[in-house]
Order: structure tokens, then C-alpha cells, then sequence
């Protein structure tokens, strides 16, 4: 399966500011997701990252907070915006690989407090 | 909307023993199951999968059940050992390549 790195792995930010979250995958891949996971909860999908086009957003996500960007096949990026502390969370984003377009496999996850 | 139950919340079972959690979904289009481990800190893993054309599946200590029917599948995991312990999450998918997750389980695998 494809290797996903994330950037950076973690962080501490202020309230107000922006973070940027990198996702890299070492082949091209079909689907890139993005997800928040709250500790000791389930994963929510935020959006579908969509290549050379805007992201779809799940209900309650919007492109102003979370805008997201993904110029090729193998790179992504979550920026979350205007942070406040409810925004304190794990952020994962998953890739499906070239011979399949469902089975999802997860980057290692930015884990972001915002105080 | 569309949703995937999962049950227990949690389960504890002596080593050695055999574990089961049961997930539900709803949406009849659904095709493709997938069972995640996620250890404390550490990314969700694909343990195993099944398709809907396939009733049963098995990887050495991991089985998983598929019942079309009744809209719910399963996963059974044999001998349990201390590095089963974990939290799992099932998952269901369908044509649109999104997952509808479930609430996951942690199993706690005692001594």
C-alpha cells in the first residue's frame, strides 16, 4: 500500500490563527480524504479532496473554515481557519490507492490544540 | 441519513478467548465492509474486508461475516491475545468511495 506522511504532527496554536496540514503520498492515488477524530470518538469525514477542482464538504464543514487544495495525485492540503478550541483535534487524511477506489488507508493524523 | 450502528461500546474478554462486534447499516446500496484497528496515538488500520458478493472471510485469527439480508456484518476475532487490544471501527461504502463509520469498540483483552 502507498506510504502517507503528514505535516507537521503535531501543533499548538493560538486562537484566531491558521494552521495548514500537509498530506504526501508516495504514488498516485485515486481518492484523498479528510477527516476529524475527537479523542475517544469516531472518524467524521470532513471533505473529498478533489483533483484540479474544489473539495465536496460533508454537511456542517464549509469551504471558508477548512479550505482544501489538491493540485496532483499524490499531495493535499486541510487548512483550518480562524481556530477557536473546539477545533482541538486529530486531522487524518486517507488515500485510495490506484487498483482500488474504496479501501481507505490513513495517514498517521495531525493532532492540533488551539488555545 | 445514512448510518452504520456498532455494538459493544466496549468489550472486555479473557486471553484466549474469541471476540465478536456486530455492526448495522442502513443504506441498502452499501457494498463494501471494512474493519479498522486503532491503536492509542496510532492511525486506523485495515485488519480485513468483505464485499458483498462474498459472505465470509477469513485471515488467520480474523474472521468477518456478511449478512446482505439483515444489513449487518460482524468480526470475529479467535484466540485473543494482548496486542489485540485496540479500538476497532467498522466501516460501510458504496458506489461514491465515501465510508459511513461506525462508533467503534474498544476491546480490552484481559490476563
Amino acid at each position: 500500500s502507498a506510504v502517507i506522511s503528514q505535516k507537521p504532527s503535531r501543533d499548538i496554536c493560538q486562537r484566531g490563527t491558521s494552521l495548514t496540514i500537509q498530506c504526501q503520498v508516495d504514488s498516485q492515488v485515486t481518492m484523498m480524504f479528510w477527516y476529524r477524530q475527537q479523542p475517544g470518538q469516531s472518524l467524521t469525514l470532513i471533505a473529498t479532496a478533489n483533483q484540479g477542482s474544489e473539495a465536496t464538504y460533508e454537511s456542517g464543514f464549509v469551504i471558508d473554515k477548512f479550505p482544501i487544495s489538491r493540485p496532483n495525485l499524490t499531495f493535499s492540503t486541510l487548512t483550518v481557519s480562524n481556530m477557536s478550541p473546539e477545533d482541538s483535534s486529530i486531522y487524518l487524511c486517507s488515500v485510495t490507492g490506484q487498483g482500488s477506489t474504496d479501501t481507505q488507508y490513513f495517514g498517521p493524523g495531525t493532532r492540533l490544540t488551539v488555545l | 441519513g445514512e448510518n452504520v450502528e456498532q455494538h459493544p461500546s466496549t468489550l472486555s474478554v479473557q486471553e484466549g478467548d474469541s471476540a465478536v462486534i456486530k455492526c448495522t447499516y442502513s443504506d441498502s446500496a452499501s457494498n463494501y465492509f471494512p474493519w479498522y484497528k486503532q491503536e492509542l496515538g496510532k492511525r486506523p488500520q485495515l485488519i480485513i474486508d468483505i464485499r458483498s458478493n462474498v459472505g465470509e472471510k477469513k485471515d488467520q485469527r480474523i474472521a468477518v461475516t456478511l449478512n446482505k439480508t439483515a444489513k449487518h456484518f460482524s468480526l470475529h476475532i479467535t484466540e485473543t491475545q494482548p496486542e489485540d487490544s485496540a479500538v476497532y471501527f467498522c466501516a460501510a461504502g458504496s458506489s461514491n468511495y465515501q465510508l459511513i463509520w461506525g462508533a467503534g469498540t474498544k476491546l480490552i483483552i484481559k490476563p
